[in-house]
């Protein structure tokens, strides 16, 4: 069974500074897709970043990086210069290639300290 | 339209009555998703149509639970006799093309239900 776990709940980082969000994942496909998403009060899920399986080169999109550790199943999500807009819960999710569903960890909240 | 739509934005019942929650995808997209999300939690997959075709509904928490796309667009989620553990926020999601995952979710605000 794929499972998708986000071990900090909460976490914090002062407006410009970096922050790492932990994610790990459990399955034993070798073709998959992972993918962080931001969900603001507003409820609305978007897509922040995605990475695929196979590939070695880890995804960016602007201030947006992963460090995709596949033998370890390890997808943290790298957050630059942050900026109060960036204040939201962030979901990693899991899904096959060939699969219907996501598979989305508990989330964890991020505050940004202006 | 420009986005997922979904409709109620909030749905308050009560223990046992029937509710609908509607749920209108980007223009075009063939494949069409439910979650539940409950408070606290990671959204949870429900079901999935490609098309009108319910292709899985093994997320369904119960025969209470039921979806329908009839003409390949719009969707409806249907929850009969509702409960107390029914309360969370409903979410949809389509996309432009079938399962594979490569293609993106795009997700709506959702419904948040509240049984009383």
């Amino acid at each position: 069974a794929q499972t998708v776990t986000q071990s900090q709940p909460e976490m914090s980082v002062q407006e410009a500074e970096t922050v790492t969000l932990s994610c790990t994942y459990d399955t034993s496909e070798s073709d998959y897709y992972l993918f962080w998403y931001k969900q603001p009060p507003s409820r609305q899920m978007i897509l922040v970043i995605r990475q695929e399986a196979y590939k070695q080169q880890n995804a960016t999109e602007n201030r947006f990086s992963v460090n995709f550790q596949k033998a370890a199943k390890s997808f943290s999500l790298k957050i630059s210069d942050s900026q109060l807009g960036d204040a939201a819960m962030y979901f990693c999710a899991y899904r096959t290639n060939t699969g219907n569903q996501f598979y989305f960890g508990t989330g964890t909240s991020l505050t940004v300290i202006p | 339209g420009a986005g997922v739509s979904q409709s109620p934005r909030y749905k308050v019942a009560k223990r046992g009555q029937d509710v609908a929650l509607r749920c209108d995808p980007i223009s075009g997209h063939v494949s069409l998703f439910w979650y539940q999300q409950a408070l606290g939690q990671g959204p949870e997959f429900l079901t999935y149509f490609q098309n009108e075709a319910q292709l899985d509904k093994s997320g369904l928490p119960s025969d209470r639970f039921f979806a329908e796309r009839p003409e390949g667009s719009v969707s409806t989620l249907k929850i009969q006799r509702t409960q107390q553990e029914d309360s969370a926020v409903y979410l949809c999601a389509s996309s432009l093309y079938g399962p594979s995952g490569k293609n993106i979710q795009y997700f709506g605000a959702g419904t948040r239900l509240s049984v009383l």
